[in-house]
């Protein structure tokens, strides 16, 4: 089964601090991983995925299959970072089809 | 523009009543979803349809049901609406290599 783990529901760093939002997935296979934000009333959307290896608004995030993780970094946090963070694993299913399971959010709050 | 769109955006209705979201997506996607987010923000998965083929249903309850006439469009009817149903419901559509795109939410109140 697959399952994503976000285990902070909020987290507060002062602006200029380093950001670590933690995800942690079950799955046996090579699965996708994401990561989408949602800012303050606004949809959902895409902020970066695994395979891209990009960065995205100065945010990185790395797969680290032995630890099952994909925790999302960012060195120095800016207020317009404070949103809600979603991780999500996307990964095929013995019905042949894909799956996506998001996690429950970290909602950042970034202090002036 | 090429995106997903639900109607209504807000949605005030009472106790017992029946009522539906529309959603559609233009992009081509196979994989339609249903997604619940509450007051805490936590984003619970309702359905996915494939091909318009009921695929998950993550113990909803059968006061919900999704209904997708084509592979572009996956309404969610709700009957005899509870209080506890108030949350904001984002329709979203996914294809097999790429990222999920949501639509803008429809924000449920239920009086």
């Amino acid at each position: 089964a697959q399952r994503v783990t976000q285990p902070e529901k909020l987290l507060s760093v002062f602006k200029g601090a380093p950001v670590e939002l933690k995800c942690n997935y079950s799955y046996s296979g090579s699965p996708e991983l994401f990561w989408y934000v949602q800012y303050s009333r606004q949809r959902l959307q895409l902020l970066l995925r695994h395979i891209s290896r990009e960065s995205i608004k100065g945010f990185t995030a790395d797969l680290n299959k032995g630890e099952t993780s994909f925790h999302l970094k960012k060195p120095f946090a800016q207020e317009e970072d404070s949103a809600m963070y979603y991780c999500a694993l996307k990964a095929g299913t013995s019905g042949g089809y894909q799956k996506v399971t998001f996690g429950t959010g970290t909602k950042l709050q970034v202090i002036p | 523009d090429t995106a997903v769109s639900q109607t209504p955006k807000y949605l005030v209705t009472q106790m017992g009543n029946d009522k539906s979201i529309k959603c559609e997506q233009n992009l081509g996607h196979d994989t339609m979803y249903w997604y619940k987010q509450d007051s805490k923000k936590f984003l619970k998965i309702m359905f996915s349809y494939n091909n318009k083929e009921l695929i998950i249903n993550e113990t909803v309850p059968n006061r919900f049901s999704p209904k997708s006439p084509d592979k572009a469009h996956l309404n969610l009817h709700i009957n005899s609406l509870e209080l506890g149903d108030s949350a904001v419901y984002f329709c979203a559509s996914s294809q097999e290599s790429g990222g999920t795109s949501f639509g803008p939410g429809t924000r449920l109140t239920v009086t």
